[in-house]
């Protein structure tokens, strides 16, 4: 049962445009998220992330939303670069007693183009 | 500051052959984690170490997987025998503690890529 959804695969945007990327989750018992970045053939990288006591969180051209009664998450990019072009995974960290496991979305593929 | 290392970066064996992987985290880090990435899919944690302890192995799949880190830094990621649906990305990852903080979070190496054939 996947606790954290992102439900489009891939997104397609103009250079210059906003991305929004999307996820959901359903375990209330997530206490932050996180958005990584990942290039071909290289590691997740850390992106961006939001406690689940706050509503937004801005880094730069990069801003998370987190709606906690629709248990939804957006991660915008304004303006959106062709070096952007990615798979961005969103994670979110779920409490075990003293220590933490994150949880991964499936990702979704941005494609930025000039 | 280094990232983290893995070798090999690529692998193709033969169904039932041994294959083992190799992640050396960075400098500091004492949590270490092993997570195994399918195609189209995010990440899924197979084992965390705390030090040289195993603190989270309930996925790994103990019949054919081991793996081990034995003076609390370099960790090896065994599979034997190894089957058609291993093929994946090891992904190995580090932080400097097993409590993550919003800024403090887990540093991913590049991966092993697996064919099994």
């Amino acid at each position: 049962d996947q606790q954290v959804k992102q439900n489009s695969p891939s997104l397609s945007v103009q250079e210059g445009r906003i991305s929004i990327l999307n996820c959901d989750y359903t375990n209330s018992m997530f206490d932050y998220f996180l958005w990584y970045k990942k290039y071909p053939a290289e590691g997740p990288t850390f992106l961006i992330s939001i406690s689940s006591i706050k509503d937004k969180n801005e880094d730069g051209r990069f801003t998370v939303f987190l709606n906690k009664s629709a248990k939804h998450l957006s991660l915008h990019i304004v303006p959106s670069q062709p070096g952007d072009s990615a798979v961005y995974f969103c994670a979110a960290v779920l409490p075990q007693g003293g220590s933490e496991k994150l949880v991964f979305g499936k990702g979704t593929k941005l494609t930025v183009n000039p | 500051e280094a990232g983290v290392v893995q070798s090999p970066r690529y692998k193709i064996i033969e169904k039932k052959q041994p294959v083992a992987f190799w992640c050396n985290p960075i400098s500091g880090h004492n949590t270490l984690y092993w997570y195994l990435q399918n195609l189209g899919q995010g990440p899924e944690l197979l084992i965390r170490y705390e030090n040289e302890e195993a603190v989270d192995d309930s996925q790994l799949p103990k019949d054919r997987f081991s793996a081990e880190r034995l003076k609390g830094v370099d960790s090896t990621l065994k599979i034997q025998p190894a089957e058609l649906g291993d093929s994946a990305v090891y992904l190995c990852a580090s932080s400097r503690f097993p409590l993550l903080t919003p800024t403090d979070t887990q540093y991913f190496g590049p991966g092993t890529r697996l064919t099994v054939l």
